[in-house]
């Protein structure tokens, strides 16, 4: 039972350019969250969805943006990046809304 | 609104002694608290949780938790510190300001915990 994947694993980005991260969610989940985890620091939520519909969102810009798909797959987009915008970010499944949250490996982003 | 702390930056224990790894909460009404470990360059792993019920929890690999009400605590702690569980640790509470209608957690900075050999 496959858990939860994300790719890619690494990517370098400039500043100004844009970035979409995926996840695959644990078989059988059908919720994904999203955090940030900036060095040295402890993830951060980004936003939450279900049933293809972003339902929670952290204090994040508008320059971060999401889809959920049929599948109940997930995107991370984030434009304009900023030097700020490195991070590991980390996708999470769980069944439903109040499920336990299951952690991918995280996709690190460097913005140069 | 919910917070977690955990005022450790690093732990440094010898192989072998025992191991607590500090965290204390903040929360209006019952908390969710739970524990996670990051290894480098790695995603994060559920070790435990406190939802209800008995003070002490226990986890994976040989890991435990104590609730204390009284003083807003949540300590990780393992009898036997193993150099394998060198790792980066993280307490988190669930957030409950959309009425308990969320999975969404608040973490902690993490603490760092060296094993010497």
């Amino acid at each position: 039972d496959a858990g939860v994947t994300q790719s890619p694993t690494h990517l370098i980005k400039t500043r100004g350019q844009q970035v979409t991260l995926r996840c695959s969610p644990k078989s059988g989940h059908d919720t994904v969250s999203w955090y940030q985890q900036a060095l040295g620091q402890g993830p951060q939520f980004i936003f939450q969805y279900y049933e293809e519909e972003e339902r929670q969102r952290g204090n994040f810009p508008d320059r971060f943006s999401g889809h959920q798909f049929p599948n109940y797959s997930s995107e991370l987009n984030v434009n304009a990046l900023l030097l700020g915008d490195s991070a590991l970010y980390l996708c999470a499944s769980s069944l439903s809304r109040f499920g336990e949250l299951f952690f991918g490996e995280g996709s690190r982003l460097t913005v140069l | 609104a919910q917070s977690v702390a955990q005022p450790e930056d690093q732990v440094n224990v010898a192989e072998g002694n025992p191991l607590t790894v500090k965290c204390t909460y903040s929360v209006s009404g019952n908390p969710y608290l739970f524990w996670y470990v990051q290894y480098p360059n790695r995603g994060l792993q559920f070790l435990l949780k406190y939802i209800t019920g008995d003070n002490l929890v226990k986890g994976s690999y040989g890991f435990e938790a104590e609730f204390n009400k009284s003083q807003t605590s949540f300590h990780l702690k393992k009898p036997s510190a193993l150099v394998s569980d060198s790792a980066l640790y993280f307490c988190a509470v669930r957030d409950m300001g959309y009425g308990g209608a969320t999975n969404k957690l608040i973490f902690g900075t993490g603490t760092l915990l060296a094993v010497q050999p």
